[in-house]
C-alpha cells in the first residue's frame, strides 16, 4: 500500500463550488505539506504543518484553507473554486528530523479542473 | 532569500549518451540542495541531497550532482541514459521555517 495517499484523484468541478482534497500518511511524518504543479511554474508551496496543532501559510495561501485532522491526515480546501485553480496538487510529507534536509515524501496528486 | 533556477525546460538526449541538466541556486545562507524526479502520473520522488557533507553526491539510478560554490550551481549528470530516466526532475533548495523551493522543472526525453 502507498504510505502518502491523495482523494480524489481527479476533479472536474465548477466556479464556485467548495472542494476539499483529503492527503493521508502511514508514514508516521509530523509534517505535511501541500503543493500546486502548474506547467512552467514548477511546485509552489501552499501550506504546511510540523503537527497537528502547527499549521503555516506557504508561497500562495490566497483561496485556500487546510485542516489537520490528526497526524495522519492534512485536507486542503477551496472555499470557492476558480478556474486558475486548476492545476495537479501534490500532497508531501517528512519526519522533521534533518529539518531543512528533510526528504519529502509525495502522494500520486490530484488532478483538478476548475470549469 | 532562497530560489533555483532550472536551465532548459525541456532536454533531449540519445539513449547511452551523457545526461546534464543544470540547476543555479540563490541563497542567503548556505543551501541545502535536493533533485527530484517525476515519472509520468507519479508523485515526485527524491535522487539526491546535498547537505555540505561532500560536493559530490551520489543518487540513486546512477545520478549524481556537483555541489559548486563559485558557481552557484548543483548540475545533475548521468554517463549513459537508459530509455527508463525519461520523467520530469526538479531541483528544489530548501529555506527559512524548513520550507521547500522548487524549480521549475526539466523535461527529459530519452532518443532510441
Amino acid at each position: 500500500d502507498a504510505d502518502v495517499t491523495q482523494t480524489p484523484r481527479n476533479r472536474i468541478t465548477k466556479t464556485g463550488k467548495r472542494i476539499m482534497l483529503e492527503c493521508s500518511q502511514t508514514k508516521g511524518h509530523d509534517r505535511m505539506y501541500w503543493y500546486r504543479q502548474d506547467p512552467g511554474l514548477g511546485l509552489r508551496l501552499i501550506y504546511y504543518s510540523f503537527d497537528v496543532k502547527d499549521i503555516n501559510k506557504g508561497e500562495i495561501s490566497d483561496g485556500y484553507s487546510v485542516s489537520r485532522q490528526a497526524q495522519a491526515k492534512f485536507s486542503l480546501s477551496l472555499e470557492s473554486a476558480i478556474p486558475n485553480q486548476t492545476a495537479l496538487y501534490f500532497c508531501a510529507t517528512s519526519d522533521g528530523i534533518q529539518g531543512s534536509t528533510d526528504t519529502q515524501y509525495f502522494g500520486p496528486g490530484t488532478r483538478l479542473t476548475v470549469l | 532569500a532562497q530560489s533555483v533556477t532550472q536551465l532548459g525546460s525541456h532536454v533531449s538526449v540519445s539513449e547511452g549518451a551523457l545526461v546534464l541538466l543544470r540547476c543555479n541556486y540563490s541563497s542567503s545562507v548556505p543551501p541545502y540542495l535536493f533533485w527530484y524526479v517525476q515519472y509520468p502520473n507519479q508523485g515526485l520522488q527524491l535522487l539526491l541531497k546535498y547537505t555540505s557533507a561532500a560536493t559530490l553526491v551520489k543518487g540513486i539510478n546512477g545520478f549524481e550532482a556537483e555541489f559548486k560554490k563559485s558557481e552557484t550551481s548543483f548540475h545533475l549528470t548521468k554517463p549513459s541514459a537508459h530509455m527508463s530516466d525519461a520523467a520530469e526532475y526538479f531541483c528544489a533548495v530548501s529555506g527559512p521555517g524548513n520550507q521547500f523551493y522548487f524549480g521549475t522543472g526539466t523535461s527529459l526525453t530519452v532518443i532510441p
